[in-house]
């Protein structure tokens, strides 16, 4: 079946532009993570969805940020009046659900961010 | 707050030999899983594998193992009979929980090229 998709895969923005980035997770996958990650640097915890609750968002940087899954499916990672520091690759990750330790995440290739 | 370290600088292997990344954890959990995953030049996470911290037998998947010391909060990834395609940033990451609980956290990574 499909992995994990993202669109769209690279966005050049200037600042102070708002960006919406979409994830498509695996298909019955309930649990759903954004990271983000830098270049040379491991993935960040951003926010994290069961079904359409936000049960997690303690990683998202301040205000500007903000994501939201409607419909327990689709997710859209929003950053509102960006800014040079938000450049990176923004990552989402699905999981068949969080109930165990063992819950393996499937990432997405990632949605590059450039902010001029 | 939980805490993964990868200190090895660039990492250097012989085709066909074994190699060894290094990777300790801070935690004051009892129960927490720790995962590897591979990063080649493309830019996509791979899931290599999985140890639980109840675990009593190191995990082994395929050319791959983790060397799990609890008692030194370590879990190196020992690769077995190197290849060229293993050339790639290698993380390791924690998962101290369930449910909310269940974001991962990563080190910084390690870089590993393989030599023909």
């Amino acid at each position: 079946g499909a992995g994990v998709s993202q669109s769209p895969r690279y966005k050049v923005t200037k600042r102070g532009q708002d960006v919406a980035l979409r994830c498509d997770p695996i298909s019955g996958h309930v649990s759903l993570y954004w990271y983000r990650q830098a270049l040379g640097q491991g993935p960040e915890f951003l926010t994290y969805f069961n079904y359409e609750a936000q049960q997690d968002k303690s990683g998202l940087p301040n205000d500007r940020f903000s994501a939201e899954r409607p419909e327990g499916s689709i997710s859209t990672l929003t950053i509102q009046r960006t800014e040079q520091r938000d450049s990176a690759m923004y990552r989402c990750a699905s999981s068949r659900g969080a109930l165990s330790l063992y819950n393996e995440q499937f990432f997405g290739p990632g949605t590059r961010l450039t902010v001029l | 707050a939980q805490k993964i370290t990868q200190t090895q600088p660039g990492m250097f292997v012989q085709e066909k030999e074994a190699v060894t990344l290094d990777c300790t954890y801070d935690t004051s959990d009892q129960s927490y899983g720790l995962f590897w995953y591979k990063q080649p030049s493309s830019g996509e996470m791979i899931f290599l594998i999985y140890q639980g911290s109840y675990d009593e037998q190191n995990a082994t998947e395929g050319r791959y193992s983790l060397n799990f010391q609890k008692a030194r909060k370590s879990a190196n990834l020992v690769i077995s009979a190197s290849q060229l395609g293993d050339s790639a940033m290698y993380f390791c990451a924690m998962r101290k929980g369930t449910g909310a609980n269940s974001k991962l956290t990563f080190g910084k990574g390690i870089t590993l090229s393989v030599r023909p």
